[in-house]
């Protein structure tokens, strides 16, 4: 069976705290992604990123780096966390739209983060 | 931008009957494609239906079926016969079929099926 993980599925840190989420997928996908999911916005996209080595922002960056070494690994990294990053965080993966056209998603089961 | 909204934060029906979402969505896109995900409480994001724009005809899949009306930018999710297990939220998410691939995702639903 086909799957994200991710590496915790609660986290509890301290305010300015240097946080590290971890994804793995093993579907061999290139494109992976992280979001926020909070009561009332949905699911948010902070990072994501094509291939090795590769990132783009989302729609809210700030606050956030990514790391993608390897094609399977996708790392969140909050630099100094707040307590306005409490929240529940996502990865997903997906195949490259050239290499696979049914579009389609695959997501961890989420790491509840709570920043205290 | 693409944005997706949602207009109901919480919906409640009973066993068995049938229930409807609704979802709107902005883009200046012509081809795209739309889709429902449904997240119970074991927080595991799963993929009920997708709808891909340029189809005309609307997806269904078992009890889950979609009104999709492209020029009113519309794409309502209908769940018939509604089970206890239907009971999560419900997202619907949008991705364009150029430049960043990326899911757009609405605000959610939360769906509770009473017995």
């Amino acid at each position: 069976d086909v799957k994200v993980t991710q590496s915790s599925r609660y986290l509890v840190k301290r305010t300015g705290e240097k946080v590290f989420l971890e994804c793995v997928q093993d579907m061999d996908h290139e494109n992976m992604f992280w979001y926020r999911q909070d009561p009332g916005l949905g699911l948010r996209l902070i990072y994501f990123s094509y291939d090795v080595k590769m990132k783009e922002k989302g729609d809210i960056p700030e606050g956030y780096s990514v790391s993608r070494e390897k094609k399977e690994r996708f790392s969140l990294i909050l630099e100094s966390a707040s307590t306005n990053q409490t929240s529940m965080y996502l990865c997903a993966s997906s195949p490259h739209r050239g290499r696979q056209a049914n579009y389609g998603y695959t997501f961890g089961s989420g790491t509840r983060l709570t920043v205290v | 931008a693409q944005t997706v909204t949602q207009s109901q934060p919480e919906m409640s029906v009973q066993e068995a009957e049938t229930v409807t979402l609704s979802c709107t969505y902005d883009t200046s896109e012509s081809n795209y494609y739309l889709f429902w995900y449904k997240q119970p409480p074991s927080r595991q994001m799963i993929l009920v239906i997708r709808q891909e724009a340029y189809k005309q005809q609307n997806a269904t899949e078992n009890r889950f079926s979609v009104n999709f009306q492209k020029a009113a930018k519309s794409f309502s999710l209908k769940i018939s016969d509604s089970q206890l297990g239907d009971t999560a939220m419900y997202f619907c998410a949008f991705t364009d079929t150029q430049g960043a691939q990326k899911l757009v995702f609405g605000q959610g639903t939360r769906l509770t099926i009473n017995p």
